[in-house]
């Protein structure tokens, strides 16, 4: 299985609704990303999990609060969220070892703010 | 910090022509991606790259460590072809976070 899924593949929530978005994979990697990408724009990094554990947030907003319950999972819950939001949220996972460097990706889920 | 430089930034083709899209970086690498993206799709890795050359199919991945550069080549290119094309480095450090580059939309005509 060398597969990330996410679900919802879309999700359309309101400014106060509380809502959250699920990545799994079963690869046996310890590493887990969030990423977030506006129209034609590269993805941008927002959290790494590393053993479970997170490792790097890159300033992201309180509003976006992550999750690692176990190795092959990892949860973005999402609470009063702004239009600008509003984006594909792609999840990617990688083996940690020498020279595993390359990265999985998920297909993403496409948020929308209203 | 890595600076990333995709050219061209879009390219339009027609089937059956070869296509190269380049890539160069600033800064020392541990590895290179070279990543695909469909319109409204999600990202599916297409090479991972630490030196020489690698070959898919129809996809051919080079990377000349020294120069900095990294090439994406697509023979006899087909309409299926059409997304946009990106690369992204990896400078070591924790967690390899990867820098991207800003993409090449490629599209090719039947």
């Amino acid at each position: 299985d060398t597969e990330v899924t996410q679900t919802p593949k879309h999700l359309v929530m309101g400014m106060t609704n509380k809502k959250s978005l699920k990545c799994e994979q079963h690869m046996g990697h310890r590493a887990m990303y969030w990423y977030k990408q506006k129209a034609k724009k590269p993805p941008e990094l927002m959290f790494v999990y590393s053993y479970e554990k997170l490792s790097i947030n890159e300033s992201v907003p309180s509003r976006f609060s992550p999750e690692c319950p176990n190795s092959s999972l990892l949860n973005l819950h999402l609470h009063a969220l702004q239009p600008e939001d509003s984006a594909l949220y792609l999840c990617a996972s990688r083996q940690i070892g020498q020279g595993s460097y390359e990265q999985y990706f998920g297909p993403g889920t496409r948020l929308t703010v209203t | 910090k890595n600076e990333v430089e995709q050219s061209p930034q879009n390219l339009t083709a027609q089937e059956g022509e070869f296509i190269t899209i380049n890539c160069s970086y600033s800064v020392g690498i541990s590895a290179l991606h070279w990543l695909q993206q469909h319109p409204g799709g999600g990202i599916v890795s297409l090479f991972m790259l630490s030196s020489g050359k690698k070959k898919h199919g129809r996809l051919i991945a080079t990377i000349n460590i020294q120069e900095k550069h990294s090439s994406l080549h697509i023979t006899a290119s087909h309409p299926r072809d059409s997304a946009v094309y990106i690369c992204a480095v990896i400078s070591g450090g924790s967690n390899y976070k990867l820098t991207f580059g800003k993409g090449t939309l490629l599209t090719v005509n039947p």
